[in-house]
């Protein structure tokens, strides 16, 4: 069975830190991985996507992430955080098969201090 | 453009009302999803539709009942929930018919409240 697990319920950083959000997956096949952002009270939008073209992908408003076997892990970045970064992040992994269930973490509340 | 639209945005219903939630998306997607998230939860997958077929229920209650009339829309009408059932409604399409990559793209998600 697939899975992902974001450590940390809560991150907090100041602005024009670096963020870091882990994510670590368990797969007994090659995966096909997510992060997704949230904003208040609105729906989830795609940041980036993983499906083994490159290990480092790089997605929209300066966040990145790096698919790393050796760890299991998909942790997404972004060098200078910003106040509209605030929101709730999400790592999921994508089953296999058509219907392409996903498979979300527990997600990660980012706030950004002044 | 990577579009689903929902509507409504909000809705109060009481537990005897029926009621709908409508999704809608453009994009030619052939697959397409109804999930429900409580507050500072993840989403929860209830039901998938490939080929505007159903092909996973994950085991909800009966009071959900999805419909997909077709390529375009779904429907999840709503009979009889009960408060707990209140949450933020997800639709979401993908495309392609196979393989783990495609993206899954996610509405802005309808708000039930069960009075």
């Amino acid at each position: 069975a697939q899975s992902v697990t974001q450590l940390g319920s809560h991150v907090s950083v100041s602005e024009g830190a670096l963020v870091l959000l882990r994510c670590n997956y368990s797969s007994s096949v090659p995966p096909y991985l997510f992060w997704y952002v949230q904003y208040p009270n609105q729906g989830l939008q795609l940041l980036l996507k993983y499906t083994s073209a490159a290990t480092l992908v790089k997605g929209i408003n300066g966040f990145e992430a790096e698919f790393k076997k050796s760890e299991t892990s998909f942790h997404l970045t972004k060098p200078s955080a910003h106040m509209s970064d605030a929101a709730e992040y999400f790592c999921a992994v994508s089953r296999g098969g058509a219907t392409n269930k996903l498979i979300f973490g527990t997600g990660t509340l980012l706030a950004v201090q002044p | 453009d990577t579009e689903v639209t929902q509507t409504p945005k909000h809705l109060v219903m009481g537990m005897t009302n029926k009621k709908s939630l409508k999704c809608e998306q453009h994009m030619g997607h052939r697959a397409m999803y109804w999930y429900k998230q409580k507050a500072k939860k993840p989403p929860e997958l209830m039901f998938v539709y490939s080929y505007e077929k159903l092909s996973i229920n994950e085991s909800v209650p009966s009071r959900f009942s999805p419909e997909c009339p077709n390529s375009s829309l779904l429907n999840l009408h709503l009979h009889a929930l009960q408060p707990e059932d209140s949450a933020l409604y997800l639709c979401a399409s993908r495309s392609g018919a196979t393989g783990s990559g495609n993206t899954i793209y996610f509405g802005e998600g309808s708000w039930l409240t069960v009075v």
